[in-house]
């Protein structure tokens, strides 16, 4: 059963630093995870998909890298600024079955 | 750009009522699902569907709930009789093929049952 952990939970920092968001799970032979946006009482936006062959994805700012083998994505944001203040939330497939299985998130504040 | 459309944006039914929360998918999408999260806890899988039929359903999933796509291009959740604890964000979300990170999601129905 895939299960999916996302740590810090919370995350406070400062306009311009860069920072990274962990993610792990349980059941590594996944298809390709994706990371997802959340703002406060909202929908979800897809940031990044990174396919099981890649390691890494890139969107602007956004850098996502995948280990299959450790169970292990990392979400990087480079020079966070106070839009960037969101919840963001990790989701992988489970080996059967069609579907996602999210992690709790980490909020994250960015202090201008 | 083509996007999911979830109406209404906010639902507010008394306990024991019937809801019928809409989804309009993307149009050549095949596969469908429904999410939903309760405040302040995990995005839970609730359903998915696919060539007019449930694939996989979770334990959340009980009689309550069924799934119909009515007219070919509607996708809905129905709820036959809420209870508090139905109150959630549900998300409607639709895709080209089976691989579930592929899909593209609506922007959600907050349902609150008082």
């Amino acid at each position: 059963k895939q299960e999916v952990t996302q740590i810090p939970a919370a995350l406070s920092v400062p306009e311009g630093e860069n920072l990274v968001l962990n993610c792990s799970f349980t059941d590594s032979a996944i298809y390709n995870l994706q990371w997802f946006r959340q703002d406060p009482g909202k929908g979800l936006t897809s940031l990044l998909l990174i396919q099981s062959s890649q390691r890494e994805q890139t969107s602007g700012r956004l850098n996502a890298s995948l280990d299959k083998s450790s169970g292990r994505s990392t979400l990087y944001i480079a020079a966070s600024q106070p839009g960037d203040s969101a919840t963001y939330l990790c989701a992988a497939p489970p080996e059967y079955g069609n579907k996602l299985v999210f992690g709790a998130g980490t909020i994250l504040r960015v202090k201008s | 750009e083509p996007e999911v459309t979830q109406t209404p944006s906010h639902q507010v039914t008394q306990m024991g009522q019937e809801v019928i929360l809409r989804c309009v998918p993307i149009s050549n999408h095949l596969y469908f699902y429904w999410y939903r999260q309760i405040l302040g806890q995990k995005v839970e899988f609730l359903v998915s569907f696919y060539n007019n039929e449930i694939s996989e359903k979770s334990e959340i999933f009980d009689d309550q709930f069924s799934v119909e796509r009515p007219d070919g291009s509607n996708f809905t959740l129905k709820i036959r009789s809420t209870k508090l604890e139905d109150s959630a964000m549900y998300f409607c979300a639709s895709g080209t093929n089976h691989f579930a990170t592929e899909a593209f999601f609506g922007q959600g129905t907050r349902l609150t049952v008082v």
